[in-house]
């Protein structure tokens, strides 16, 4: 079994201002790794992912993650956020041998970005 | 490609009623997975159809099930409805090409059960 740990429950920015949202994770095997994120009354949109290959994956809207294995997390970062980044953010793993039925998610992120 | 769409968007019952939920896939994709959104339970896996089949199934009562057609649109039932049922019912499709890589979700269903 694996778990994931979203240690901030929310994250208050200034605009324009860098952030970071770490995601840790516990398994004993090997796993892929996801971000998402949920805008209000949105479904999850999937920001990037890490499945193999280099560690530093690079996603949509400016966001990047890396994956460290050592120390198994997977950051999520972005050097210049916006107010339309303001939204809920999911950390989430699936096992290398696990289908959908073995997604873990995070409790989520909020990041509240200040203007 | 259009996105993935659930109807209805809302939906408000009472305790021991039943429901249907409907999605309908990105058109080619033929994996349909289902989870159940809550405040206190975060983000958890129902169950995921591939070709008309349930593939993998979630640790929930058998008061929730599903199906998907001949054209990959999928729907959810749960019968008897509880108080604890309501949530946030995201649907997701996948190609499923080569294993587990990126899903497409949609608007998801909020049931409310008084």
């Amino acid at each position: 079994a694996q778990s994931v740990t979203q240690l901030d429950s929310q994250v208050p920015v200034f605009e324009e201002a860098p952030v970071e949202l770490r995601c840790n994770y516990s398994s004993s095997v090997s796993v892929y790794l996801f971000w998402y994120v949920q805008y209000p009354n949105q479904g999850l949109q999937l920001l990037l992912k890490y499945l193999s290959g280099s560690t530093l994956v690079k996603g949509i809207n400016g966001f990047e993650a890396e994956f460290n294995k050592s120390q198994t997390s997977f950051h999520l970062r972005k050097p210049s956020v916006h107010i339309s980044d303001t939204a809920e953010y999911f950390c989430a793993v699936i096992p290398y041998s696990g289908g959908y039925q073995k997604v873990t998610f995070g409790t989520g992120t909020k990041l509240q970005v200040i203007p | 490609k259009a996105g993935v769409t659930q109807t209805p968007r809302y939906l408000i019952k009472t305790r021991g009623q039943q429901v249907t939920l409907s999605c309908s896939p990105i058109s080619g994709h033929r994996s349909v997975s289902w989870y159940q959104q809550t405040p206190g339970q975060g983000l958890q896996f129902l169950f995921e159809y591939f070709s008309e089949t349930q593939r993998n199934k979630g640790n929930f009562p058998g008061r929730f099930s599903g199906r998907q057609f001949s054209n990959s649109r999928s729907e959810m039932n749960v019968s008897t409805l509880e108080l604890g049922d309501s949530a946030l019912y995201l649907c997701a499709s996948s190609p499923w090409t080569s294993g587990p890589g990126e899903q497409f979700f949609g608007p998801g269903t909020r049931l409310t059960v008084l």
